[in-house]
Order: C-alpha cells, then sequence, then structure tokens
C-alpha cells in the first residue's frame, strides 16, 4: 500500500540534544511538509519542500531543519535551540499542490522531553 | 495573506441528528478549501475539497460542505451523525497565489448514543 511513514511513533528528547524524525512516503509526491500540532492550535507549518535539495521556511522554523536529498524521503531535525519541542509532528506530501490535489499525512511522532 | 476560522471549539450533536461544522475563509484570490478528520493519535484524513465548479461538493463518509463565496464559508455537513463520527475536524484554506495550506486550529465533533 502506498502511504507516509513516520518513525518512530514515539521520541523522547534530553535537554541539548538534537533528535531526528524520520518520514518516508512511496508515494512518488513532489511536495513534503512539516507541520507541529499543539493543543488547541491546530497544525503549523515547519519547513516543506517542493523539490528534491530544496526546501523553504514555514512558519515556525525557528529550532527546526530539514533536509530533501531524495524525493521519498523528508527528515526533521529537532535541534536544541528549540526550547519547547513537546508536541505531535506530522509529515505530508502531496502529488500537486498546484493543482489543488489534497495532502497526505503520516500519523505522527509524539516527541517529549526527558 | 489566507487565513481560515472555525469558530467553534466543539460541537455536540446526538446520533441520528444533522450536524454542522463551520469554516470560514479569507483569500485574496481563488480558495481552494479542504476538510480533514483526526482521530486520536492519528494523521489527518482527506474528506473532501472545493476547487472550483459545483458549490456543494460530497466527500468520504456522507460528508458534504457548501462553498459560499458571498458569506466566505465552507461549512462541513453530514445528514444523519453516527457515534463514530466523534473526532477533531480540521478546515484548511489554500490561495491560488500561495504554495502552502493554512489550517483552522480545529472543531472537536462529539457524537452523543
Amino acid at each position: 500500500d502506498g502511504g507516509i511513514t513516520q518513525s518512530p511513533k514515539y521520541l523522547f528528547r534530553k535537554e541539548g540534544q538534537n533528535v531526528t524524525l524520520s518520514c518516508e512516503q512511496n508515494l512518488n509526491h513532489d511536495a513534503m511538509y512539516w507541520y507541529r500540532q499543539d493543543p488547541g492550535q491546530g497544525l503549523r507549518l515547519i519547513y516543506y519542500s517542493q523539490i528534491v535539495n530544496d526546501f523553504q521556511k514555514g512558519d515556525i522554523a525557528e529550532g527546526y531543519s530539514v533536509s530533501r536529498e531524495k524525493k521519498e524521503s523528508f527528515p526533521l531535525t529537532v535541534t536544541s535551540a528549540q526550547k519547547n519541542p513537546t508536541a505531535f509532528y506530522l509529515c505530508a506530501s502531496t502529488e500537486s499542490p498546484d493543482r489543488g490535489q489534497p495532502q497526505h499525512f503520516g500519523d505522527g511522532t509524539r516527541l517529549s522531553i526527558l | 495573506a489566507q487565513s481560515v476560522a472555525q469558530p467553534e471549539d466543539q460541537v455536540n450533536v446526538a446520533e441520528g441528528n444533522p450536524l454542522t461544522v463551520k469554516c470560514t475563509y479569507s483569500v485574496s484570490g481563488n480558495p481552494y478549501l479542504f476538510w480533514y478528520v483526526q482521530y486520536p493519535n492519528r494523521g489527518l484524513q482527506f474528506l473532501l475539497k472545493y476547487i472550483t465548479g459545483d458549490n456543494l461538493v460530497k466527500g468520504s463518509y456522507g460528508f458534504e460542505a457548501e462553498f459560499n463565496k458571498s458569506q466566505t464559508s465552507f461549512h462541513l455537513k453530514k445528514p444523519s451523525a453516527l457515534v463514530s463520527d466523534s473526532a477533531l475536524y480540521f478546515c484548511a484554506v489554500r490561495d491560488a497565489g500561495y504554495s502552502t495550506l493554512t489550517f483552522g486550529k480545529g472543531t472537536m465533533l462529539l457524537v452523543s448514543p
């Protein structure tokens, strides 16, 4: 089955530590996105990429970094500069945002502070 | 700029009754509008979209939404609610000149037996 796989499902970060969240898709989608979800705040865009080797900051990029070396992979690193990283992180992809195609979502990674 | 508002944090409805979850939007151009549903500890699932054409859009699981340009609204509706419809619902908008979606804060739908 085609879809988006996020791993791990749960992740714990120690103070001063960087952690990387994995997002892999086998839908052959060009565009990929990372969102942060906090209770009562909806989804906020962290980073997005519309093509391999290119990505753009979203609304809340500070303290995060990404790479897009392969079409199917878009990992997110939560750096130690992100002082409040506890949240539910969602990865999404879409074939063609310009044609109004919907985004497909993974099942998320829940990040907590130890 | 593009924005979307979901004015109700929670909607309560009895099983078998019709339900409406409200969404209003603001864009400078023509909107692409979407509804998604989220169950606990899961990702978002696409329900339906409006791009152009008929103002009444039908989607998955018996849901539909009506695009109203004059009221800048895109309310989600279902004629007869099920307990299994209880979930968090998100409206999202994309202005034709933007590359990304803007999501509302979500509305929790609770359907009682």
